[in-house]
């Protein structure tokens, strides 16, 4: 079955306390992004990669890091959380042409105390 | 840079009455355009897409949206919604030459009550 895979599902944590989100996809994707989703403010993008070892900023990409060793993950990494990191957080795949449409994950809820 | 407007952040409807989600963008080029909806507790799920061609679109579960160049708008609509609707829907937009990064809308939170 062709997903976009996310661990952990909710994750509770403390400041500043490192801590990675993985994401993982089966589909062969060149695309892949992660998202991050607060009340009223729908979703932003965080960080994307076109393929494997390039990554580039999306909207809102400060306290975070990414990393794109293989095709098919992209994890999302918080060296340092704090509270303001508290979202949902989603990643999404997508083939290697404009117009496709967006595979998202299930969503890793996240809360930093 | 493309911006997407959701001119509604709640419409509650009862069932099987019709609905209409507005969606206006602003872009200075063409563009592609994207319904997703999201039920509680999953991820985005796509609806519908227009990237040319004919302006009314048709996507799952009896939603479908018109593309109009004018109004710059992509507005959803289904004529008798259900229940398992209640769900936020988000109009999203990229440019099709600018990869394939999506500009979202801040979500339309449609409540289906009895």
């Amino acid at each position: 079955e062709a997903q976009v895979t996310q661990n952990p599902r909710y994750l509770i944590t403390v400041t500043g306390k490192k801590l990675t989100v993985t994401c993982s996809q089966n589909m062969n994707h060149e695309y892949m992004s992660w998202y991050r989703q607060d009340p009223g403010l729908g979703l932003r993008q965080i960080y994307y990669s076109m393929n494997v070892e390039v990554t580039d900023k999306g909207d809102v990409p400060e306290g975070y890091k990414v990393s794109r060793k293989e095709k098919r993950n992209f994890p999302l990494i918080l060296e340092s959380p704090s509270p303001n990191q508290t979202s949902l957080y989603f990643c999404a795949s997508s083939p290697g042409t404009s117009g496709q449409r967006q595979y998202f994950g299930p969503g890793t809820r996240l809360t930093v105390l | 840079a493309q911006s997407v407007t959701q001119l509604d952040s709640q419409v509650p409807v009862f069932e099987e009455a019709p609905v209409e989600l507005r969606c206006n963008y602003s872009s200075s080029v063409s563009v592609y355009l994207f319904w997703y909806v999201q039920y509680p507790n999953q991820g985005l799920q796509l609806l519908l897409k227009y990237l040319s061609g004919s302006t009314l679109v048709k996507g799952i579960n009896g939603f479908e949206a018109e593309f109009n160049k004018s109004q710059t708008s992509f507005h959803l609509r289904k004529p008798s919604v259900h229940i398992s609707d209640t769900a936020e829907y988000f109009c999203a937009v990229s440019e099709p030459n600018s990869g394939y990064a999506l500009n979202f809308g801040k979500g339309t939170s449609l409540l289906v009550t009895p």
